[in-house]
C-alpha cells in the first residue's frame, strides 16, 4: 500500500514569489492535513481538508491556502513568500480525520532566499 | 488552546539501555499518538492509544495512556543505534472533530554504540 507522497521534496524560492506544494494521500483516505515544521515552533497545524472542504484552519496568515480535489489529493499554496516561511511542510492523511491516526509524507523542504 | 509538554527534551544513552519519555497536558486527550522522525523524513506512527489505562506494545516499544487522560509515556527497551531520532507525542485537538493534531516539542534521542 503506497504511503503519503509529497512533491517536490525540495524547493528554493525568493521573497515575494509564490509556491504550490502537492500531496497524494494513502488510497482510501479522505482527510488530508498540512503542518509546518520549524526548529523554533515545532509542528504546527495549517489546515485540514475532507471531501474537498476545508474543515479546520490553524493560526496562519491568509497567504497560506489550500484545496482538495475529488480524488482526495491536496495542494497548498503560499503567496508572497517571506524568509520566515522557510520550513519543512508536511502532509498527513487519515481515513476521516477526528481521532484516527494520521500518516505523514516525507515533506517538502522549502527554502526562501 | 491545548498544549502538550514533552520531557525530557533530549537524551543521550548507551546502547542496550532502556529509555522512558513522557507527555503531559493540562487538558484531556481522547487519543494519544507516538511518532518517530528521522532526519530528512516525515514522522512515522509508532503507537496509537485510545482508552485510558491502555498499555500497548510494538516490538521493543511500550506506550501507556494515562488514567487521567492527561498524560502518556513511551518506553524503549534495550535501545539500539537505529532508535536515534526525534520522538513526538500527539493528540487530536479536542475542540473539533477534524484532523488537527497537537504535537509535543519532541524528545531527541541519541544512542552511543
Amino acid at each position: 500500500k503506497a504511503g503519503v507522497t509529497q512533491t517536490p521534496r525540495y524547493l528554493i524560492k525568493t521573497r515575494g514569489q509564490q509556491v504550490t506544494l502537492s500531496c497524494s494521500p494513502i488510497s482510501g483516505h479522505r482527510s488530508v492535513s498540512w503542518y509546518q515544521q520549524t526548529p523554533g515552533q515545532g509542528l504546527q497545524f495549517l489546515f485540514e481538508y475532507f471531501s474537498e472542504t476545508q474543515r479546520n484552519k490553524g493560526n496562519f496568515p491568509g497567504r497560506f491556502s489550500g484545496r482538495q480535489f475529488s480524488n482526495s489529493r491536496s495542494e497548498m499554496n503560499v503567496s508572497t513568500l517571506e524568509l520566515g516561511d522557510s520550513a519543512l511542510y508536511l502532509c498527513a492523511s487519515s481515513l476521516n480525520g477526528g481521532n484516527q491516526p494520521q500518516h505523514f509524507g516525507d515533506g517538502t523542504r522549502l527554502s526562501i532566499l | 488552546g491545548q498544549q502538550l509538554n514533552q520531557s525530557p527534551q533530549s537524551m543521550f544513552i548507551q546502547e542496550g539501555e532502556d529509555v522512558s519519555m513522557n507527555c503531559t497536558s493540562s487538558s484531556i486527550f481522547n487519543t494519544w499518538l507516538w511518532y518517530k522522525q528521522d532526519p530528512g523524513e516525515g514522522p512515522v506512527l509508532l503507537i496509537a492509544l485510545y482508552k485510558a489505562g491502555e498499555l500497548t506494545s510494538n516490538g521493543r516499544l511500550t506506550a501507556q495512556f494515562g488514567i487521567t487522560r492527561k498524560d502518556s509515556f513511551l518506553n524503549i527497551s534495550a535501545s539500539i543505534p537505529s532508535d536515534v531520532g526525534i520522538y513526538f507525542c500527539a493528540g487530536p485537538d479536542g475542540s473539533s472533530n477534524t484532523g488537527k493534531l497537537i504535537f509535543g516539542q519532541g524528545t531527541t534521542l541519541q544512542v552511543k554504540p
